[in-house]
This record gives C-alpha cells, structure tokens and sequence, in this order.
C-alpha cells in the first residue's frame, strides 16, 4: 500500500525544538521529492519546505517563515524524511503533512500525502 | 513568489448543481496548476494536475481548464461527497496554494 505516515508530533514550549518523523511504503522513496506542508487550525495550506533525491543532490528550500529554524533531512535506507523545528513560535501551531511531489513529464503535484501530525506551541 | 487568489471563498450549492471555481495567478505559470480537495480532519486529495488532466480515480465530473494566468474547476452534477473545500496550487515555481474554496450545502 502506498502511504506516508508521520509521527513526533505533540506539544513544546516556545523557543523549544521538536523533530517529526515520516515513513514512506509502497512507492521509490529515494527517487522522489518529498516535500512538508502546514495547516493552521481553520485555515489554509502553507507550504513549509522541500528535500529533493539524491539525482538532485539533496537540495533543499524552506518558506521565508521557517527559514533557519526549520531543517529538513531524509534517510534513503530507512524510506523516512525527517522535519527538524527548532526556535519554535506559537505561530507555527499548525498540522504537518509530509507529502510526495510526483511527475507527469514536467508537471508536479503534491500525490501521495500523510496523514498530518500535529505541533502545538505553547505555554 | 507567485500569488495564487481563489473565488469565491465560500459558495452554498446543491446536490445536482454545476459549481465552478475560478483560481488566478499573480504571473504566467503556463499550465503548472493542481486542484485538490480536502475533506474536515482529512489530507488533502490530488484532483487535477497540469491544469486539466484527471488524476487516477477522480470522478469525471470533475474537470479542470485554463492557462497562463486564469484557471478553472467545474464539478459538472455536485455530489454528497463533495461538499468539501478545493485549493489550487502552481507547481511553476515553489509552490504556493490559493486561500481555498469551501463548496456548502
């Protein structure tokens, strides 16, 4: 079965740091994008950022949002990508969604999508 | 980054109804443009990409047009099952989303 199942979600204090899991079957996980998406509560999607295969080196980008707070790493031999959220605010309370970007030719599109775990910043 | 604005954000429909929603973009993304539908408590679900190609399972009511800067989604006969809220998305660039469609009863 296709799926990605993310974990690690939960609560932490502002400026804390939490890292959530996202374990991928059923598809080649080394030769796909996988990207990370956030949803605040009644609100819309926003895209958090990206790790691309190792044909293309790994790359990375981030929202301007998370920019330097946030990493986003993968493990090839594990299927896992990893999200690393560190000097955490309370507005980035929201659920995440690890999600594959798949092709058609030239065209992307988010997929395959996980669940979605939640973080929640707060005191 | 590109703008994506949808309309309306909100419409009330009925079982049977053809419902359009429009999805524009701040520049040209050729026919870099996905549909999705996401259901409460739910991820959201591949409808359309490349602006009107149907993704595997999707029911053919749904249909999606259009290029360059303006886009459409079209639910031909809305269903139960549709009342949910639809989101465009440009895969031209980094990709960012539109503000989000929610079809109600």
């Amino acid at each position: 079965e296709v799926q990605l199942v993310e974990s690690g979600g939960g609560l932490v204090q502002p400026g804390g740091s939490l890292k959530v899991s996202c374990a991928a079957s059923g598809f080649t996980f080394s030769g796909s994008d996988m990207h990370w998406v956030r949803q605040a509560s009644g609100k819309g999607l926003e895209w958090v950022g990206h790790i691309r295969s190792k044909a293309n080196s790994y790359a990375t980008a981030y929202a301007a949002s998370v920019k330097g707070r946030f990493t986003i790493s993968r493990d090839d031999s594990k299927n896992t990508a990893f999200l690393q959220m560190n000097s955490l605010k309370i507005e980035d309370t929201a659920v995440y969604f690890c999600i594959r970007y798949g092709s058609s030719g030239n065209y992307y599109a988010f997929d395959i999508w996980g669940q979605g775990t939640m973080v929640t910043v707060s005191s | 980054d590109i703008q994506m604005t949808q309309s309306p954000s909100s419409l009330s429909a009925s079982v049977g109804d053809r419902v359009t929603i429009t999805c524009g973009a701040s520049q040209s993304i050729s026919r870099y443009l996905n549909w999705y539908q996401q259901k409460p408590g739910k991820a959201p679900k591949l409808l359309i990409y490349a602006a009107s190609n149907l993704q595997s399972g999707v029911p053919a009511r749904f249909s999606g047009s259009g290029s360059g800067t303006d886009f459409t989604l079209t639910i031909s006969s809305l269903q139960p099952e549709d009342f949910a809220t639809y989101y465009c998305q440009q895969s031209y660039t980094t990709p960012t989303f539109g503000g989000g469609t929610k079809v109600e009863i």
